[in-house]
């Protein structure tokens, strides 16, 4: 299996809402990370769990709680967003140690 | 400014011709990886450059890491439809311990049938 799952693949939510993105991994990585993707844009690192802790938070708004429960499961929690929060997430994992990350298909999120 | 720069932004080419991307680092390259996304869609991990001079290839894509120009290029050879898409660049920037990819600027690449 090496395959990163991201649900929900869709995400339409109000400003107002509370929901949660989920990202499952079952490769045995220690690695795992959150980036945000904005249209005709690389990916931008948000953060990166090692070992289940939070290692990086590239100074992201506290309205993305990540949460890392196990090592096969990486939550991106969303609470009072903004329109311009409106993007593609993206979940990757990777070996520690091994600098070869395999991505998950994304979270295409609309914030109205 | 961007750490990766790359070159092209964007490329449109016939199917057949060969075609090259390059990626630029501002700081020294200890390790750059080659992925291509499909439109609005997951990274797929092509191939990944260590030493300086390392070249590898992956069915009609051969990538090089030039680690004293601190640039890396990718060659793809008899493009075709499927090769469409956007490839990015990316870095290790893994420092004691914590691990931390960065991605390059990004080509999108079409291929004209």
């Amino acid at each position: 299996d090496t395959e990163v799952t991201q649900t929900p693949k869709h995400l339409v939510m109000g400003m107002t809402n509370k929901k949660s993105l989920k990202c499952e991994q079952h490769m045995g990585h220690r690695a795992m990370y959150w980036y945000k993707q904005k249209a005709k844009k690389p990916p931008e690192l948000m953060f990166v769990y090692s070992y289940e802790k939070l290692s990086i938070n590239e100074s992201v708004p506290s309205r993305f709680s990540p949460e890392c429960p196990n090592s096969s499961l990486l939550n991106l929690h969303l609470h009072a967003l903004q329109p311009e929060d409106s993007a593609l997430y993206l979940c990757a994992s990777s070996r520690t140690g091994r600098p070869e990350a395999f991505f998950g298909q994304g979270t295409r999120l609309t914030v109205v | 400014s961007q750490e990766l720069e790359q070159s092209p932004q964007s490329l449109i080419v016939q199917e057949g011709k060969n075609l090259t991307i390059n990626c630029t680092s501002s700081k020294t390259l200890y390790g750059l990886y080659w992925y291509k996304q499909k439109y609005g869609e997951g990274l797929i991990f092509l191939m990944m450059l260590q030493k300086g001079g390392e070249e590898k290839s992956h069915e009609k894509i051969t990538a090089k890491l030039d680690e004293k120009k601190q640039q890396s290029s990718l060659h793809i050879t008899a493009s075709q439809p499927s090769h469409a898409g956007i490839y990015l660049c990316g870095a290790d920037r893994t420092t004691s311990g914590t691990y931390k990819y960065i991605f390059g600027t990004g080509t999108r690449l079409k291929v004209l049938a």
